[in-house]
C-alpha cells in the first residue's frame, strides 16, 4: 500500500539556521508533490508544488527538491524564524483536475530564538 | 475572496444526534473536498465533489453523508456517530482546470466531539 513518511515527528532548530525536512514515499508514482504548513487548530496552507519532471523549486526562503529515483523530497527553510514554527506536511497527488491528495505524517518544526 | 469558511467551529454531539457541518467558498472552484484529521495525524480524504457530483468516496461509513447543493456549498450530515469519529473535519476547494495541478484551499475546520 502507499506510504508517505516524514523523517521525524519533531525538529528543533536555532533561529537563523536552515531547517531541512524529509519526505519519503513508497508504492507511489506521484505527478505532483506539495508542501503544506499547518498551525494548531487550523487548516493546512499550501506552500510549494514540484512536478515529477522538476528537480528543484524555490520561493523566497523555501526550497524543495524532488528525487523520483530515491522517492524522496527535501524541504528547506533558510534563515529560519520563530514564526516558521508549525507542522509541515508533504502531500502527493497523481493527477490534475480535481486531485486525490495523500498527506504525509507531518513534521512539527520548532524554531528556537 | 480566497477564503473557505466552515461552520460551526466546534460541535459536541451525542451518539443519537443528527447534525450537519457546512462549508462555503466563493472562489468559483468546482471541486470541493472533505477531510478528517485526528490529533497528531495527517488529514485523510473522505469525499471529493466535482461539479456538484460525488467523484470520490474513500469507503467512508454511511453515518457520514455528504451533500453539495450548489457550486459554493458543501455539507456533511452526521448521524449515529461513534466517539472515535471525534476529530477535526476540514473542508477544501480547488479549481478543476485540465491536467495541471490545482492548489487546494482549506477552511479552518470544525472540531467535532462525539460523547
Amino acid at each position: 500500500s502507499q506510504k508517505i513518511e516524514q523523517n521525524s515527528e519533531a525538529l528543533n532548530i536555532q533561529e537563523g539556521k536552515t531547517a531541512t525536512l524529509t519526505c519519503n514515499y513508497t508504492n507511489y508514482s506521484p505527478a505532483y508533490l506539495q508542501w503544506y504548513r499547518q498551525d494548531p487548530g487550523r487548516g493546512p496552507v499550501f506552500l510549494l508544488l514540484i512536478r515529477e519532471n522538476e528537480k528543484e523549486k524555490r520561493k523566497e526562503r523555501l526550497k524543495v527538491t524532488f528525487d523520483t529515483t530515491l522517492k524522496q523530497s527535501l524541504f528547506h527553510i533558510t534563515a529560519s524564524q520563530p514564526a516558521d514554527s508549525a507542522t509541515y506536511l508533504c502531500a502527493l497527488a497523481n493527477s490534475g483536475g480535481y486531485q486525490k491528495v495523500t498527506f504525509g505524517t507531518g513534521t512539527k518544526l520548532q524554531v528556537i530564538p | 475572496d480566497t477564503e473557505v469558511t466552515q461552520t460551526p467551529k466546534h460541535l459536541v454531539m451525542g451518539m443519537t444526534n443528527k447534525k450537519s457541518l457546512k462549508c462555503e467558498q466563493h472562489m468559483g472552484h468546482r471541486a470541493m473536498y472533505w477531510y478528517k484529521q485526528k490529533a497528531k495525524k495527517p488529514p485523510e480524504l473522505m469525499f471529493v465533489y466535482s461539479y456538484e457530483k460525488l467523484s470520490i468516496n474513500e469507503s467512508v461509513p454511511s453515518r457520514f453523508s455528504p451533500e453539495c447543493p450548489n457550486s459554493s456549498l458543501l455539507n456533511l450530515h452526521l448521524h449515529a456517530l461513534q466517539p472515535e469519529d471525534s476529530a477535526l473535519y476540514l473542508c477544501a476547494s480547488s479549481q478543476t482546470s485540465g491536467s495541471s495541478y490545482n492548489e487546494q484551499f482549506f477552511g479552518p475546520g470544525t472540531r467535532l466531539t462525539v460523547l
